[in-house]
């Protein structure tokens, strides 16, 4: 099992530009979940999904958006980026909510 | 509002000694807690868990103790080994969404 998978690992962007950063998970765990981390802070939490078709807003929501169309894969977009959203961005996934998996991360800098 | 709270920021420890990291909660609703271990340039790794029905779990080097009363956990790890240092963060999860909330993490550093 590879686990969490995400791509890409780091990027740069300008401000106004967007992307997708991608996350693919073969543990066939029904909740995903994507977090920033900002230096010296915890994980916040920015959308999460509890099975293909269903995703929720977490504690920072805005600029964000996700899709959940398959078990494997929860991506998340970027529209018009801005310098607040340089963070490190963690996917993770769980089979029943509780202990979560987490993937490498994806290191963004948007200048 | 941060409900999950470690307030030690670092900790430095001799090799063979114990480690003892802190973290503190304020939503009595929380009934699982977490530690996660974190290597620069990775993510975090589950490290140990515990439930609230209990008040202590052990693998290996690493016990965490739960003082439900006073909505207190900590994670013990002995002895300190050079790989274990990291950054530690402790997370509570909420039953009726299996959100976590995360601390801002315990950097350890054990020393030769």
């Amino acid at each position: 099992n590879a686990g969490v998978t995400q791509t890409p690992k780091f990027r740069i962007l300008k401000i106004g530009q967007s992307m997708t950063l991608q996350c693919t998970q073969d543990m066939n765990h029904n909740y995903m979940y994507w977090y920033r981390q900002d230096p010296g802070m915890g994980l916040k939490l920015i959308y999460y999904s509890v099975g293909a078709g269903i995703t929720d807003k977490g504690e920072v929501p805005n600029g964000y958006n996700v899709s959940r169309s398959t078990t494997e894969d929860f991506p998340l977009r970027l529209e018009l980026a801005a310098p607040s959203q340089t963070s490190v961005y963690f996917c993770a996934s769980s089979f029943r909510g509780e202990t979560q998996y987490f993937g490498p991360g994806t290191r963004l800098l948007v200048l | 509002d941060q409900q999950v709270k470690q307030n030690s920021p670092s900790l430095s420890v001799q090799e063979g000694r114990i480690s003892i990291l802190n973290c503190d909660y304020t939503n009595s609703m929380f009934d699982y807690f977490l530690w996660y271990k974190k290597y620069p340039a990775e993510g975090p790794t589950f490290l140990i868990s515990i439930s609230s029905i209990k008040d202590k779990n052990e693998d290996g080097r690493f016990t965490v103790f739960l003082n439900k009363s006073a909505k207190h956990l900590s994670l013990h790890i002995v002895p300190s080994q050079p790989g274990d240092s990291a950054v530690y963060f402790c997370a509570a999860s909420d039953p009726k969404d299996y959100k976590l909330s995360f601390g801002a993490g315990t950097t350890v550093t054990v020393r030769a």
